[in-house]
């Protein structure tokens, strides 16, 4: 299978614990992106990567969420002292520098389904 | 904020019926994507629309972007069970044609009966 991967694919865990995600694009693509997405709408971006450099964060990534690419391949997403507000599907999508990626033609993991008790 | 609204957000219809799913903003977009994505897994690229105007077809899918860019329609022929999901359109930022994040609508659940 040469698509994005996600894992863990579940998480459930307590109020207040850390958690750590990760994502593998797809072999050739350079940009990778996080998304959240809660039931009933649609995903919201959080943030995106060039190879190993965070260009872009939306306001809704707050401090306590930070995303590392260190070599420009995988990819994770921590979230500190979690928050019942933060369950949610995290979504990570990946697209290359060229072709289908002129038009931001992004393709998505399975997610990871965070359930905050 | 560019918002994309799409309508309806439900619709639950009979296999054969065709059906038409709309997505509508005050912005222009440099391009719009339309999704499908089944529970409990990521959204799956349908198709892209670049040009106003353009029409794509994807077997019974026809996809068409408006002439200004800024919305967008699906339009179904003779749905199958098959076709039950959440539909999603994702627009591009304009200026950007590369590496910028999509803004995606709210979804459409369709569910078709056999």
């Amino acid at each position: 299978d040469t698509g994005v991967s996600q894992n863990p694919r579940h998480k459930i865990t307590k109020r207040g614990q850390n958690v750590t995600f990760r994502c593998d694009p797809i072999s050739e693509h350079n940009r990778l992106y996080w998304y959240r997405q809660t039931l009933g709408q649609g995903p919201e971006f959080l943030t995106y990567f060039q190879n190993e450099a965070q260009l872009e964060k939306s306001r809704l990534l707050s401090d306590r969420f930070s995303a590392e690419r260190p070599k420009g391949s995988f990819s994770t997403l921590e979230i500190q002292r979690t928050e019942q507000g933060d369950s949610a599907m995290y979504l990570c999508a990946s697209s290359p520098l060229t072709g289908q990626g002129f038009h931001n033609e992004q393709f998505f993991g399975p997610g990871t389904r965070l359930t905050v008790l | 904020t560019q918002l994309l609204e799409q309508s309806p957000q439900f619709l639950s219809i009979q296999e054969g019926e065709n059906l038409t799913v709309y997505c509508n903003s005050s912005s222009v977009f440099s391009s719009l994507q339309w999704y499908r994505q089944e529970p409990g897994e990521g959204p799956v690229l349908l198709v892209t629309v670049v040009t106003g105007g353009e029409v794509k077809k994807l077997k019974r899918l026809t996809f068409q972007f408006g002439d200004a860019r800024k919305d967008s329609s699906l339009h179904i022929t003779a749905a199958q069970p098959g076709d039950t999901g959440l539909y999603l359109c994702a627009g591009a930022h304009p200026g950007e044609t590369s590496g910028s994040r999509l803004t995606f609508g709210e979804g459409t659940q369709l569910t078709v009966n056999p």
